[in-house]
């Protein structure tokens, strides 16, 4: 049961254009949301986060839109450049006591920026 | 300041034999994570710690999968035997504490596991 899923596997954007990348998840425990970023042969990176009281959140050039009815949020680069060619992960902590900080994490969705 | 080490990077062995991993997280990290990623999928927790207390456990294949973190510092990762399916990368990742709200994960850089 994929309780996060992200629903494209890839996605090319030239750079200097918007970076569109859309995670969908299932279960409303979930309370908070989070983007990590991975290189091939490294370990994948905290971008951007998200709670669930909020439904946006920026930092430079990432934003996280949260839609909480629809349980989809979305991460926009913008400007994209060619050092975000990475894979994208979505992942969500699910709502309780002692074990808020469990990460549920998508597929991943993989970005190339071409010049 | 250092992030999260592992090792080795690489491993590859037969079917039904043993192999162990290590990760070392950041100094002070209470918290320890170790995570199993198939190929094209995302990261998958195995088991998580507090200090030297198990928190979660409930995804390990506890028949050949084990895990320690004897001192609250570094922990091991074992497979015994492996399966052809444990082929994956193992992440290890630490945060500082424990709690209600979210703390941030630092992700090593992790051990590719090829089972032949």
């Amino acid at each position: 049961d994929q309780q996060v899923k992200q629903n494209s596997p890839s996605l090319s954007v030239q750079e200097g254009r918007i970076s569109i990348l859309n995670c969908d998840y299932t279960n409303s425990m979930f309370d908070y949301f989070l983007w990590y970023k991975k290189y091939p042969a490294e370990g994948p990176t905290f971008l951007i986060s998200i709670s669930s009281i909020k439904d946006k959140n920026e930092d430079g050039r990432f934003t996280v839109f949260l839609n909480k009815s629809a349980k989809h949020l979305s991460l926009h680069i913008v400007p994209s450049q060619p050092g975000d060619s990475a894979v994208y992960f979505c992942a969500a902590s699910p709502r309780g006591g002692w074990n808020t900080d469990k990460l549920i994490f998508g597929t991943g969705t993989r970005l190339q920026v071409f010049p | 300041e250092a992030g999260v080490a592992q090792s080795p990077r690489y491993k590859i062995i037969e079917k039904r034999q043993s192999v162990a991993f290590w990760c070392n997280p950041i100094s002070g990290h209470a918290t320890l994570y170790w995570y199993q990623q198939i190929l094209g999928q995302g990261p998958k927790l195995l088991i998580q710690f507090q200090n030297n207390g198990v928190v979660d456990d409930s995804q390990l294949p506890k028949d050949r999968f084990s895990a320690e973190r004897l001192k609250g510092v570094d922990s091991t990762l074992k497979i015994q035997p492996a399966k052809l399916e444990d082929s994956a990368v193992y992440l290890c990742a630490s945060s500082p504490l424990l709690g209600d709200s979210y703390n941030e994960q630092f992700f090593g850089p992790g051990t590719r596991l090829t089972v032949l």
